[in-house]
């Protein structure tokens, strides 16, 4: 069965450097979605594609984070600086396109620890 | 934006008993209700969701159950099991968006 894959599983840098994640989605999957899930908490968009296009970032810190999928495939996440509010859970999903088709499926995320 | 909240945020049940968890949103065109099951240290997964124009949909021991006009929804586990321990997520969101906005969670545990 396809997943959608995430890397780096954990990641423990120090505040003021810069971290980045990345993501694959289910193939066929035209919709990506970054999630941070604070322990306790419920996940929060951060960024929606639709393919290669931006179709939500109003959640994304746009002064330190930033994200891309250039190709409309695979993405990117980077957060640069890091600070330690950053800590948590960075969950991808992906979802076919359309109507009866917004199941999304989750990644297994990306733990990240600022020190 | 759609703000949804979730009760209780934690729910302890004996084996065998039912468990409700419930939700209220606030966008009246939200129209698709998803409810993931997230187990320790791994991903949310959908177990069931219902769309806008159905009030109640079941699989198995799962049952959900949605009231437009009170814009809330309920999810109901019956005949528990300990592997049904678990944090459970509903979210609210517009079909073509697909934007999804999640509940804070509730934890449910079932004791042996």
């Amino acid at each position: 069965e396809a997943e959608v894959a995430q890397s780096p599983r954990y990641k423990i840098t120090e505040k003021s450097q810069a971290v980045a994640f990345w993501c694959d989605p289910i193939s066929g999957h035209a919709t990506l979605y970054w999630y941070r899930q604070i322990l306790g908490q419920g996940p929060e968009l951060l960024v929606q594609f639709q393919d290669e296009s931006v179709v939500d970032d109003s959640q994304l810190p746009k002064d330190r984070f930033s994200a891309e999928r250039l190709k409309g495939v695979d993405s990117t996440l980077k957060i640069q600086p890091a600070e330690l509010g950053d800590s948590a859970m960075y969950l991808c999903a992906s979802s076919l396109e359309g109507l009866l088709d917004n199941e999304q499926f989750f990644g297994p995320g990306t733990r990240l620890t600022v020190l | 934006g759609e703000n949804v909240e979730q009760h209780p945020s934690t729910l302890s049940v004996q084996e065998g008993d039912s468990a409700v968890i419930k939700c209220t949103y606030s966008d009246s065109a939200s129209n698709y209700f998803p409810w993931y099951k997230q187990e320790l240290g791994k991903r949310p997964q959908l177990i069931i969701d219902i769309r806008s124009n159905v009030g109640e949909k079941k699989d198995q021991r799962i049952a959900v159950t949605l009231n437009k006009t009170a814009k809330h929804f309920s999810l109901h586990i019956t005949e528990t099991q300990p592997e049904d321990s678990a944090v459970y997520f509903c979210a609210a969101s517009y079909t073509n968006a697909g934007k999804s906005t999640f509940g804070d969670g509730t934890t449910l545990t079932v004791k042996p």
